[in-house]
């Protein structure tokens, strides 16, 4: 199996600009995560989908970020607009179903706002 | 929510030592305890998980023990090796009904050959 794949590696923007990062799921996993990681705040849970469906988005920090999973094998994380604090490393996650417990992480989006 | 707590942020050890990270969790309800690897420039991967219902497990090298009257669990490292470095973290994960994995802050292992 190929594992969760994330794109892009690496993006750099300015700030204002829309950005657009995207997930696809381990084929067969039932639930999908999107976390962001920063030195200061660590890894945050960000929003995570169950068959689809966005079940708790509390994480999301404002307004400019939105997600959505609109078939089984993808998932966005969007960005508009962009600020130089969303610079971070933001991680998609998928697991078989909630209740398995483990969360398979892909290699994770760097993203740099200037 | 769940909060987790994570000591110590930086550890360094010699080869052949072992390593000792902490957590503590505040949800007493929480049933779940994984721990996961990072590894530069790569996401953070499972190495050995506890349920609330054992009280230690282990896997060659690695072992987990939990205590949950005390609210806290433990990653224990036998025989490190150079290839341990890593950043490792902690979570747990709540009982209510949205199922979040809390992570800790992270410890930082450097094994010294």
């Amino acid at each position: 199996d190929a594992g969760v794949i994330q794109s892009p590696r690496h993006e750099v923007t300015e700030m204002g600009q829309e950005v657009t990062l995207r997930c696809k799921p381990i084929s067969g996993h039932n639930s999908l995560f999107w976390y962001r990681q920063t030195m200061m705040r660590g890894l945050e849970l960000l929003i995570y989908f169950n068959n689809n469906v966005p079940i708790d988005d509390s994480g999301m920090p404002e307004d400019r970020f939105s997600a959505k999973m609109p078939n089984a094998s993808f998932s966005t994380l969007k960005i508009q607009p962009s600020e130089p604090r969303d610079s971070a490393v933001y991680f998609c996650a998928s697991s078989p179903g909630l209740a398995t417990g483990e969360l398979f992480f892909g290699e994770g989006s760097r993203l740099t706002v200037l | 929510g769940e909060n987790v707590e994570q000591h110590p942020s930086t550890l360094s050890v010699q080869e052949g030592d072992s390593a000792v990270i902490k957590c503590t969790y505040s949800d007493s309800a929480s049933n779940y305890f994984p721990w996961y690897k990072q590894e530069l420039g790569k996401g953070p991967q499972l190495i050995i998980d506890i349920r609330s219902n054992v009280g230690e497990k282990k896997d060659q090298r690695i072992a987990v023990t939990l205590n949950k009257t005390a609210k806290h669990f433990s990653l224990h490292i036998t025989e490190t090796q150079p290839e341990d470095s890593a950043v490792y973290f902690c979570a747990a994960r709540g009982m209510d009904s949205s199922y979040k994995l809390i992570f800790g802050s992270g410890t930082r292992l450097l094994v010294r050959p």
